[in-house]
């Protein structure tokens, strides 16, 4: 299976602050029909997953616009471009490329 | 779009569960469905997905344990839960696929803990 490991563990941040979260892949995530089925999700204390960030850098629709994603291969990063209070939780990768579907563990965002 | 889990519990080890997803606002038809775990404290686990045409995949971990269904008609998702270990213990996630192999919504959750 596919090991995401994604650092730091654990990010502390101050309000408006900018934060990079790194996935790094085990192995390439370009799939052979050339999309790299890499994306990311933030889990909200005591909320279930929701979607910011598919296909390495695309946005979903409503999440706002501090939020980007780049990368390829094997190495992604997450970018939130000044934190608000609101962004606070986990944030995971997840790869869709390589049955089955994988998970990193997780970064948690708190505040300073 | 709305999925709402329900069916889950306190179960012996061994003993069996079946766990329910309901889905409003969408054409549940012509989406794939996954389940997903997160154990208590933990990070999320790919548990098992079935197409829009009932092709199913499961984690190595539930296979031969674990069933996923759809009854289209009741516009419901279904994962049943046969020779429970301790290790099943998680809230249980139902989520859509999205266009590009994504889970783009997600329901509440439902909580499965397996002990005796």
């Amino acid at each position: 299976d596919v090991v995401l490991t994604q650092t730091p563990p654990t990010l502390s941040a101050t309000i408006g602050q900018s934060v990079s979260i790194s996935c790094r892949s085990s192995q390439s995530l370009l799939h052979s029909n050339g999309n790299t089925y890499l994306h990311w999700l933030l889990q909200r204390p005591g909320q279930s997953p929701q979607l910011l960030i598919y296909l390495v850098s695309r946005l979903e629709s409503g999440v706002p616009n501090r939020f980007s994603g780049s990368g390829s291969g094997t190495d992604f990063t997450l970018k939130i471009s000044g934190v608000e209070a609101e962004d606070l939780g986990v944030y995971y990768c997840v790869q869709g490329t390589h049955a089955p579907y994988t998970f990193g563990a997780g970064t948690k965002l708190e505040l300073k | 779009v709305q999925l709402v889990e329900s069916g889950g519990g306190l179960v012996q080890p061994g003993k069996s569960l079946k766990l329910s997803c309901s889905a409003s606002g969408f054409t549940f038809s012509s989406y794939g469905m996954h389940w997903i775990r997160q154990a208590p404290g933990k990070g999320l686990d790919w548990v098992a997905y079935i197409s829009s045409s009932s092709g199913t995949v499961y984690a190595d971990a539930v296979k031969g344990r674990f069933t996923i269904s759809r009854d289209n008609a009741k516009n419901t998702l279904y994962l049943q839960l046969n020779s429970l270990k301790s290790e099943d213990t998680a809230i249980y996630y139902c989520a859509r696929v999205g266009g590009y192999n994504y889970f783009d919504y997600w329901g509440q959750g439902v909580m499965v803990t397996v002990s005796s």
